[in-house]
Formats: structure tokens, C-alpha cells, sequence
């Protein structure tokens, strides 16, 4: 189990839909981000929050927008997908900030996005 | 930029064989750590190695940080049907790239029983 929640687990979408992915940490961290992991491809960081300030934007489309209202909740705000934003969108929280070496990452089980 | 190269792609192989991973930089690295994510699942965290040479084990799992603090590896010793999974490194360069942890494009594992 892990403790980093996230719902939905799944939603399915339309390119003019808003819809919003919610995550929330139980471990007490001071960072929180948002991945995209796509088939066949490398785990994307796409933001970085340190003590629910942004730190790390890295070049995101703004359909994506981010949301971090205090330390352990993270939202991702989702309007106007594209298909190829299709994709397994992973949260994850660390104890320290992500300039810490050896900053250990914890993941949420996903939120597999499908936008048609 | 930094990047961290980690070969091969994809493994299949028989129950009962070995596997290794390989994990390489151009960069000297900080440390490093092992993640692995289940099919359908989620990365979890294996482990993290900081020092030059540094070798750790888990159970089957043995894994190595290069002399140099460039590469690392992960072997499993005779694999099972539960090792499958995709296999991540991720490293962090040293300070002056601000200490970015940088994943790898991950190993996965396939095998047979």
C-alpha cells in the first residue's frame, strides 16, 4: 500500500472535457510532483511542488495546469487534451526538496488517462 | 543535458536465469537508485547507493555503483516469474546541475516459467 493517493484511477475524456486528477500524501512530505509515463517512453517529470510552491515547470503545455492548495494535496487541472496526452500520470512525494541528493521519490499508483 | 542511459530495453528470459541492467552517465552521479514497476503498477523504490564501489544485495537482487560514480547495475541471480517488471535507475548528477533526480528509460523484464 502505498502512501500516496490518487483518484481516478481511471477517466476516459473528450478534447473539449475539463476534468481534474487529485492527489494526496499521507507521509508527511514537504515535495509533491506530477509524471507522465507514455508507452515506450522515459517517466516525464512535468512539476514540482517544495512546500506547495512551484519550483519546476518543465515546459508543460498550459491544457495541464497544476494546482498545490498545502504540502500534502496536489491537483492536475485538465481542459482541451490532446490523444497523445493519453498516458499514465503518476504523482509522487519526497521528504525533501528535489535539490536534496538522494531524495527517495514515492509514487501513487497512477492515474491512467485516455482522451478521445 | 544531463541524461542517463540505461541498457538493454527489453529482457526475456527463461525462469531460472540471470539478469543484469546497466545504468550509465557521462556525468559523475551523486548517488543512484533502483526502482521497479510491476505491470500496471506503480515504481516503488528498491534501493539507493552513494558510495564509489558500493555493492548491496537484497535477497536475489545485487546491485553496484561503479568505481568512477558513473554506472551502476542490477542482477538478479536465477530470476523468478515475480522479478517481471520494468527496472529504473535514477541518479542524481553532481550539485552543479542542481541535483535533478534523472531517471532512466527503464529495463523491462519479461520471463518465461
Amino acid at each position: 500500500e502505498t502512501g500516496v493517493t490518487q483518484t481516478p484511477r481511471h477517466l476516459v475524456m473528450g478534447m473539449t472535457n475539463k476534468k481534474s486528477l487529485k492527489c494526496e500524501q499521507h507521509l508527511g512530505h514537504n515535495a509533491m510532483y506530477w509524471y507522465k509515463q507514455s508507452a515506450k517512453k522515459p517517466l516525464e517529470l512535468m512539476f514540482v511542488y517544495n512546500f506547495k510552491e512551484q519550483t519546476e515547470n518543465n515546459s508543460v503545455p498550459s491544457r495541464f495546469s497544476p494546482e498545490c492548495p498545502n504540502s500534502s494535496h496536489l491537483f492536475l487541472h485538465l481542459h482541451t487534451l490532446q490523444p497523445e496526452d493519453s498516458a499514465l500520470y503518476l504523482c509522487a512525494s519526497s521528504q525533501d526538496s528535489p535539490g536534496v541528493a538522494g531524495n527517495t521519490i514515492y509514487f501513487g499508483e497512477g492515474s491512467w488517462l485516455t482522451v478521445v | 543535458g544531463q541524461q542517463v542511459m540505461q541498457i538493454p530495453q527489453y529482457q526475456h528470459v527463461q525462469e531460472g536465469e540471470d539478469f543484469t541492467t546497466y545504468c550509465n552517465s557521462s556525468t559523475t552521479l551523486s548517488n543512484i537508485q533502483w526502482y521497479k514497476q510491476r505491470p500496471g503498477g506503480h515504481p516503488v523504490f528498491l534501493i539507493q547507493l552513494v558510495k564509489s564501489g558500493e555493492v548491496k544485495k537484497q535477497k536475489r537482487l545485487t546491485f553496484q555503483f561503479g568505481e568512477a560514480k558513473k554506472n551502476s547495475s542490477l542482477h538478479i541471480t536465477a530470476t523468478q516469474t515475480t522479478d517481471v517488471g520494468t527496472y529504473f535507475c535514477a541518479a542524481t548528477p553532481r550539485r552543479e546541475y542542481g541535483n535533478k533526480l534523472v531517471f532512466g528509460a527503464g529495463t523491462i523484464l519479461r520471463v518465461k516459467s
